[in-house]
């Protein structure tokens, strides 16, 4: 199993330029997150997805957009990057439901918006 | 919602000592607590986790211990060696709810 796997690994963008962040997981979990590190900022919730077809805001979702498009995959949409978006972002999942609330976490993708 | 705080956010130990990572959490009803390493250029990862039945979990040179009444959780690591360098984040979850709180992290550094 790869896990999960995320694209593009690096990304440099253009202040106003849009692109899309993919995270795929092939562990067969429920839900998806979509995280963003700062330095010295932790981890910060941008949106999650409990399940197909469902998607909720976390703590930071200004700026992006997200589809759970299947179980396996879930994307983060920049339609107007800013500086300000410039960080690393993971993507991670989770079986959820039950008793099982660890989240296993993709390679991440940095991103830097000039 | 859950608050995670995390202490200290720097912590630097001789190699072979032991180094412990102090986490406060305000949801009463919060019941799962993970522990995730980064290391540098690296995603997190889980190293070890703790339910609120119990008090206290050990992984070889590593356990957790759980204090429900205070409402705190620390991470102990003996006999820390240069690859336990690393930042490590504690985080909290209620069963059923979606969305883990992770503190903001502890840069630990192992010195030779």
């Amino acid at each position: 199993n790869a896990g999960v796997t995320q694209t593009p690994k690096f990304q440099v963008l253009k202040t106003g330029q849009s692109m899309t962040l993919q995270c795929a997981q092939d562990m067969n979990h429920n839900s998806m997150y979509w995280y963003r590190q700062d330095p010295g900022m932790g981890l910060r919730l941008i949106y999650y997805s409990a399940s197909e077809g469902t998607t909720d805001k976390g703590e930071v979702p200004n700026g992006y957009n997200v589809s759970r498009l299947n179980k396996r995959e879930f994307s983060l949409r920049l339609e107007s990057a800013a500086p300000s978006q410039t960080s690393v972002y993971f993507c991670a999942s989770s079986v959820a439901g039950g008793r099982k609330e660890t989240q296993y976490f993709g390679p991440g993708t940095r991103l830097l918006v000039l | 919602g859950e608050n995670v705080e995390q202490h200290p956010s720097t912590l630097s130990v001789q190699e072979g000592d032991s180094a412990v990572i102090k986490c406060t959490y305000s949801d009463s009803a919060s019941n799962y607590f993970p522990w995730y390493k980064q290391e540098l250029g690296k995603r997190p990862q889980l190293i070890i986790d703790i339910r609120s039945n119990v008090g206290e979990k050990k992984d070889q040179r590593i356990a957790v211990t759980l204090n429900k009444t205070a409402k705190h959780f620390s991470l102990h690591i003996t006999e820390t060696q240069p690859e336990d360098s690393a930042v490590y984040f504690c985080a909290a979850i209620r069963f059923g709810n979606e969305k883990l709180t992770f503190g903001t992290g502890t840069r630990l550094t192992i010195i030779p």
